[in-house]
């Protein structure tokens, strides 16, 4: 079974500043995909970025990146010049190539601040 | 707007009622998902159709159900409600199945349960 680990519950970063988010995961299937996903307070589930598990080079969405460290099994999510609309739920998320169901982390609220 | 339409979006019913919850998925997509979202149980993965077959199975109770339909719309029935049930129910979609690991699941707004 998969189990992904989001040890953050909550994190303040100012306004124009980049920020972290971790993200562990375990699986011990060889293909998988990890995914990250943005829930404001309307509650709306919005996906903001992919990496797969033999993808060569970090996944980049506009200021969104992924930090992915195989060995490590991390998949950190940086949120460069971050802005108030930034503020929201992350979730981490991960499937497998023989369960494409996602299971989630617990979540890490973020708080951009002026 | 991710293309997954949910409805309706709020509900609110009373214990041992029976309600169904509506998605209808990304055009193009053949795969649907129904996920629960709560306080003390976090996002929970309940089951999948791919194309109107069950794919994959996860902790949905016995009193609920779900179906696909030949349009590929799908239905999240849930019967004899208990408070417990309160819950934002999601529903996402994806063009493939279990086809690989790059399956990218786009969610729809969310139904959100009140249980009186």
């Amino acid at each position: 079974a998969q189990k992904i680990t989001q040890t953050q519950p909550g994190m303040f970063v100012q306004e124009k500043e980049a920020v972290t988010l971790d993200c562990t995961y375990d699986t011990s299937d060889p293909s998988y995909g990890l995914f990250w996903y943005k829930q404001p307070s309307s509650g709306e589930m919005i996906f903001l970025i992919y990496q797969g598990s033999y993808d060569q080079q970090n996944a980049t969405e506009g200021r969104y990146s992924l930090n992915f460290q195989k060995a490590r099994k991390s998949a950190n999510l940086v949120i460069s010049a971050s802005q108030l609309g930034d503020s929201a739920m992350y979730f981490c998320a991960v499937n497998t190539g023989t369960a494409s169901k996602l299971t989630f982390g617990t979540g890490t609220r973020l708080q951009v601040t002026l | 707007d991710s293309g997954v339409t949910q409805t309706p979006k709020h509900l609110i019913t009373a214990t041992g009622q029976r309600v169904t919850l509506r998605c209808s998925p990304r055009s193009g997509d053949l795969s649907v998902y129904w996920y629960q979202q709560s306080l003390d149980q976090g996002l929970q993965f309940l089951i999948q159709y791919y194309n109107g077959e069950e794919r994959a199975k996860g902790n949905i109770l016995e009193r609920f159900s779900a179906q696909q339909f030949p349009d590929l719309h799908s239905e999240l029935n849930l019967s004899s409600l208990e408070l417990g049930d309160s819950a934002l129910y999601f529903c996402a979609s994806s063009v493939g199945g279990s086809l690989g690991a790059k399956n990218i699941q786009y969610f729809g707004a969310g139904t959100r349960l009140s249980v009186l």
